[in-house]
């Protein structure tokens, strides 16, 4: 079975600064893509970013990056500038692709992140 | 349409009630999922639909949970005999094909009281 850690259930950052979401995953799979997704008051969950697992290079998104490292099984997201509007629930997701399953994403207990003025 | 809608977006019912929540996909979407969210809890897979092939249910977490899928369109999840434990916020999303991220919808706010 797959799980997902967000080991940070709330962070808080200055605006115009720089922060780091953490997430580690655990799989025997070898091929899945992780992603992390945004969920403002709202409750709309919106994709910020993803990432294939055969891929070497960092996925980027505007003020959006990740740091994978696959031996670690490490999946942490970097927001740049930081703004208001990017106060929110972070949460981080994994999907397998063995072939035999319904591709259902896991999802990690996700963090709380505020953009503070 | 240009999203995923579901209705409604909150209700509101007593326990031992049945309750009927609503999913309209993106047109042409052949994946359609419903993920539950409960109170400071990360999304819990219920069940998936893919095309004509039969539902992956093993997310359903009882008998008194069920989901159709009618013309691989619009999907209806059906809570019985609603207990409080099931109050939480109801997420559907849909994909192309599965295994993408998929389009979530704003979700349905159910309260069991």
């Amino acid at each position: 079975a797959q799980t997902v850690t967000q080991s940070q259930p709330e962070m808080s950052v200055q605006e115009a600064e720089t922060v780091t979401l953490s997430c580690t995953y655990d799989t025997s799979e070898s091929n899945y893509y992780l992603f992390w997704y945004k969920q403002p008051p709202s409750r709309q969950m919106i994709l910020v970013i993803r990432q294939e697992a055969y891929k070497q290079q960092n996925a980027t998104e505007n003020r959006f990056s990740v740091n994978f490292q696959k031996a670690a099984k490490s999946f942490s997201l970097k927001i740049s500038d930081s703004q208001l509007g990017d106060t929110a629930m972070y949460f981080c997701a994994f999907v397998a692709y063995s072939g035999a399953g319904s591709y259902q994403l896991t999802f990690g207990k996700g963090t709380k992140l505020s953009v503070i003025p | 349409g240009a999203g995923v809608s579901q209705s409604p977006s909150n209700k509101v019912t007593e326990k031992g009630k049945d309750v009927e929540l609503r999913c309209d996909p993106i047109s042409g979407h052949t994946a359609l999922y419903w993920y539950r969210q409960s109170l400071g809890q990360g999304l819990e897979f219920l069940i998936y639909f893919q095309g004509n092939s039969a539902p992956d249910k093993s997310g359903l977490p009882s008998d008194r949970f069920s989901a159709e899928r009618t013309g691989g369109s619009v999907s209806t999840l059906t809570i019985q005999r609603t207990q409080q434990e099931d109050s939480a916020v109801y997420l559907c999303a849909s994909s192309l094909v599965g295994g993408t991220s998929g389009v979530f919808g704003p979700g349905t706010r159910l309260t069991v009281l």
